[in-house]
């Protein structure tokens, strides 16, 4: 079945320090797996992607496939970073999307 | 990119009553998706429209129950009807422009409550 699972409902981390938003996901073929985010009253929007490799607001993504697992990491979290992240997972001819249940980063100062 | 309008932004409905959601982009696109956010969860796809053929329902989801018009490339409704309570949530669009990157672009969603 596929799947996509996200661990941690929230994340508190202070300025400054590390962020790691988990995903794992289970899918049968080549997946393309996908980080959005949405910040407080604003639309859903891509972050990351696996297959640019690039890295937007300081966050990185790095797809696993042995683990079966897309994480994210920024080395050093802003307040600005606030913001509800999923994981999301698109394969097949249909590009549907499959998304994690979510994570709550929350940057205290 | 696309920009995404859906109307209304948000509505309180009876229950046994039905409501219909409009999303339209500013550019033509070839798949348009609807999900539902239910309260504290996350998003689930309802179902794909393609214009020009019926649209594609995930398990769970019947027309009869949502029912999805696609009449030209830059517009679609979905249909919540006989709508209970448990039907409150979160409706969202979204689209797949044509640049062949897998990349949606999402709508503001319509917050819907059923009473």
């Amino acid at each position: 079945a596929q799947r996509v699972t996200q661990p941690e409902k929230l994340l508190s981390v202070f300025k400054g320090a590390p962020v790691e938003l988990k995903c794992n996901y289970s899918y049968s073929g080549s997946p393309e797996l996908f980080w959005y985010v949405q910040y407080s009253r604003q639309r859903l929007q891509l972050l990351l992607r696996h297959i640019s490799r690039e890295s937007i607001k300081g966050f990185t993504a790095d797809l696993n496939k042995g683990e079966t697992s897309f994480h994210q990491k920024k080395p050093f979290a802003q307040e600005e970073d606030s913001a509800m992240y999923y994981c999301a997972l698109s394969g097949g001819a249909t590009n549907k999307l499959i998304f994690g249940t979510g994570t709550l980063l929350a940057v205290q100062p | 990119s696309a920009v995404i309008s859906q109307k209304p932004s948000r509505d309180i409905c009876q229950r046994g009553t039905s409501l219909t959601i409009q999303c339209q982009v500013d550019s033509q696109v070839t798949m348009m998706f609807w999900y539902r956010q239910q309260p504290g969860q996350s998003l689930t796809l309802i179902a794909t429209a393609n214009q020009g053929s019926e649209a594609t329902y995930e398990s769970g989801f019947v027309i009869d129950k949502f029912p999805i018009s696609r009449p030209n490339l830059t517009f679609s409704t979905l249909t919540v009807s006989n709508m209970s309570p448990e039907d409150s949530s979160i409706y969202l669009c979204s689209v797949e422009p044509w640049t062949g990157d897998n990349e949606q672009f999402f709508g503001p969603g319509t917050r819907l409550t059923v009473l």
